[in-house]
């Protein structure tokens, strides 16, 4: 079975800068997708990022970037130009590649706040 | 983008009574739905997995006669807590697959109240 793990619970940024939220997976798969989603205090999810794992190239959305390093089984988000809109729990999330019915796994999730 | 609507939004309901909770898929079409459980400050849990068409598909530990599923076409899924409990005030969130765009796209939750 697939695990994801976020072992930070929280982190905190100041507007403007750089922050990465880091992630590792464990999985004998060789092909998967990762994600990042973002619950902010509404508690609607957005995806913010997402990358399919036999692509080498990291996935970029605007501010959001990744680095995907495959072979450590790490997936991490990097928040650029921290904005206030920005604070919110974030979960990593794993999926395989194959079969209509395959489930995210999720992390434990990480809670980002913004100070002004 | 995607939306996917869940309806309503808040319920408060008496100990023993059933809820409906409604899930709708609104631009495109979803032959699998998923249905999670979220206390607060953690992650989502998976419930159950649904298709259009057939019997939803249960995570270990949940009980399919308490809260059943039905995914009766490919734009709507609803599910039914049965003879709700106080342990069953919750933040439940559905959730839909665009088999096209391979994307899961997330309702907006609804909070369940039992007193």
């Amino acid at each position: 079975a697939q695990t994801v793990t976020q072992s930070q619970p929280e982190m905190s940024v100041q507007e403007a800068e750089t922050v990465t939220l880091s992630c590792t997976y464990d999985t004998s798969e060789s092909d998967y997708y990762l994600f990042w989603y973002k619950q902010p205090p509404s508690r609607q999810m957005i995806l913010v990022i997402r990358q399919e794992a036999y692509k080498q190239q990291n996935a970029t959305e605007n501010r959001f970037s990744v680095n995907f390093q495959k072979a450590a089984k790490s997936f991490s988000l990097k928040i650029s130009d921290s904005q206030l809109g920005d604070a919110a729990m974030y979960f990593c999330a794993y999926r395989s590649y194959t079969g209509a019915n395959s489930k995210l796994t999720f992390g434990k999730g990480i809670t980002l706040s913004v100070r002004p | 983008g995607a939306v996917v609507s869940q309806h309503p939004s808040r319920v408060i309901c008496k100990s023993g009574t059933s809820v409906k909770i409604e899930c709708r898929s609104l631009d495109f079409q979803a032959t699998t739905m998923f249905w999670y459980r979220q206390f607060p400050k953690q992650s989502l849990m998976l419930m159950a997995t649904s298709n259009e068409g057939s019997k939803a598909t249960y995570e270990q530990g949940v009980e399919k006669d308490k809260f059943l599923i039905n995914h009766a076409s490919l734009t709507l899924s609803t599910l039914t807590v049965t003879s709700a409990h106080p342990e069953d005030s919750s933040f439940y969130i559905c959730s839909a697959r665009d088999q096209k765009r391979y994307t899961q796209y997330f309702g907006p939750g609804t909070r369940l109240t039992v007193l």
